[in-house]
């Protein structure tokens, strides 16, 4: 079965530092993998995924994770943190036909 | 959250009620889904379905039910037979099963 999980319950920056939200994946074939945020009582946004191609993905608010198949994991990073960036961050994998979510990391940007 | 609504915001129940929560999209997806989320245990797959008239149970399908009549909707129902549905229950939708899912703003259930 395919599988995510993300090693920090927490992760502590100060702003206009850069940061990194930790995620390995375990998959048989080729994985498919997402990221996504969520704010107190949001729901999810989704910030970007992995499909094929460049090992460096872009996605949404500066955020960019980096594919890693040889340390089978895929963070995610924004070179200068936000206090705005504040908020629960989960990575999923495509497992069939649903989305299996890790834990979620707690990351507090402090000014 | 745009494009999938979700009412009520906050629901609250008392033991023994069956409740009903609302999903609807108008992002012309085909697939759908329910999920539940508690402190510290991530999302957890309730329902899913890819078509009008089809749906799968999920990860933890017990104690609820659901129905797909229209593309737009997919309600789902909170029994009595759940022990503990006091939860945040989030739907999302996609284009299709593998694609990228796209969440409601969530509903708040608490049983009294």
């Amino acid at each position: 079965a395919q599988s995510v999980a993300q090693p920090e319950d927490q992760v502590n920056v100060a702003e206009g530092n850069p940061l990194t939200v930790k995620c390995t994946y375990s998959v048989s074939g080729n994985p498919y993998l997402f990221w996504y945020v969520q704010y107190p009582n949001r729901g999810l946004q989704f910030l970007l995924k992995y499909i094929t191609g460049d090992n460096l993905v872009k996605g949404s608010y500066g955020f960019e994770a980096e594919f890693n198949k040889s340390q089978t994991s895929f963070h995610l990073k924004k070179p200068s943190a936000l206090v705005s960036d504040s908020a629960l961050y989960f990575c999923a994998v495509r497992d069939g036909g649903k989305l299996i979510f890790g834990q979620g990391t707690e990351l507090s940007v402090k000014p | 959250d745009g494009g999938i609504t979700q009412s009520p915001k906050y629901l609250f129940r008392k033991e023994g009620q069956n409740v009903t929560l609302s999903c609807e999209q108008n992002l012309n997806h085909d697939a759908m889904y329910w999920y539940r989320q508690d402190p510290g245990q991530g999302l957890r797959l309730i329902y899913y379905s890819q078509i009008v008239n089809d749906f799968q149970k999920g990860d933890i399908a017990e104690g609820y039910s659901v129905s797909r009549e229209k593309k737009e909707s997919f309600p789902l129902t909170v029994t009595s037979a759940q022990k503990n549905p006091t939860a945040f229950y989030l739907c999302a939708s996609s284009i299709g099963l593998p694609d990228t899912q796209y969440f409601g703003p969530g509903t708040r259930l608490t049983v009294l």
